[in-house]
């Protein structure tokens, strides 16, 4: 049971708009901690993709972007292609500044 | 062009013992947090534990705490994690992962290639 909630799969179609959710607690995003997220592209090592909540290191596309509200983040994906096809994960704090992860979504392109 | 080599993951039986080093390059490694992220077969990422730089600060998952020790030499540029009392739900592949700070909040910005432990009798 991961200590932030992802939805375990989303899919569309090549050019569509994608959304995957992450869904914590007062004790995380709530408490104003940033989000942060991975892909992890089939077979290999997990790559940053956004950090800050909405930033992206140097060679993410644009079309990868994130946003926060309240105890929730999103990460939108525009203009689907299928190399995008691999699981994306999120990452916050906790008081403890400890890492808390969600527990991954795999996004299919169709 | 930072670079992060984890080693020593193997076939240990339940109860033993493991330590795992990630050798870092290509940044000033005492400058930065270092953690260790795990990820059983076919599952997601579980962050396990996390060091300061200089090695005063540590930050462990309750899922190892008491069973394992994170600790940092930066005169060998070397990450450790003493795996002990080990558990057939620690088995995975455990990344090294150098730490960066935003705005309030931790993230991993460089991962290793893993290192893969087998906990089975």
């Amino acid at each position: 049971q991961s200590v932030l909630t992802q939805p375990p799969s989303v899919s569309g179609a090549p050019g569509q708009r994608v959304t995957i959710t992450c869904t914590g607690s007062s004790s995380n995003i709530g408490a104003g901690y940033d989000v942060h997220w991975y892909q992890q592209l089939p077979g290999t090592v997990p790559k940053l993709l956004i950090y800050g909540t909405r930033n992206r290191p140097s060679g993410v596309p644009d079309r990868f972007s994130g946003s926060k509200s309240g105890t929730s983040a999103s990460l939108a994906i525009t203009g689907l292609q299928a190399e995008d096809e691999a699981d994306y994960y999120c990452q916050s704090c906790d008081s403890s500044l400890r890492g808390v992860f969600g527990g991954g979504t795999k996004l299919t392109v169709l | 062009e930072v670079q992060l080599l984890e080693s020593g993951g193997s076939l240990v039986q339940p109860g033993g013992s493991l330590r795992l080093s990630c050798a870092a390059s290509g940044f000033t490694f005492s400058s930065y947090a270092m953690s260790w992220v795990r990820q059983a077969p076919g599952k997601g990422l579980e962050w396990v534990s996390a060091i300061g730089g200089s090695g005063g600060s540590t930050y462990y998952a309750d899922s190892v705490k008491g069973r394992f020790t994170i600790s940092r030499d930066n005169s060998k540029n070397t990450l450790y994690l003493q795996m002990n009392s080990l558990r057939a739900e620690d088995t995975a592949v455990y990344y090294c992962a150098k730490r960066s700070w935003y705005s309030g909040s931790w993230y991993d910005d460089y991962w290793g290639q893993g290192t893969l432990v087998t906990v089975s009798s």
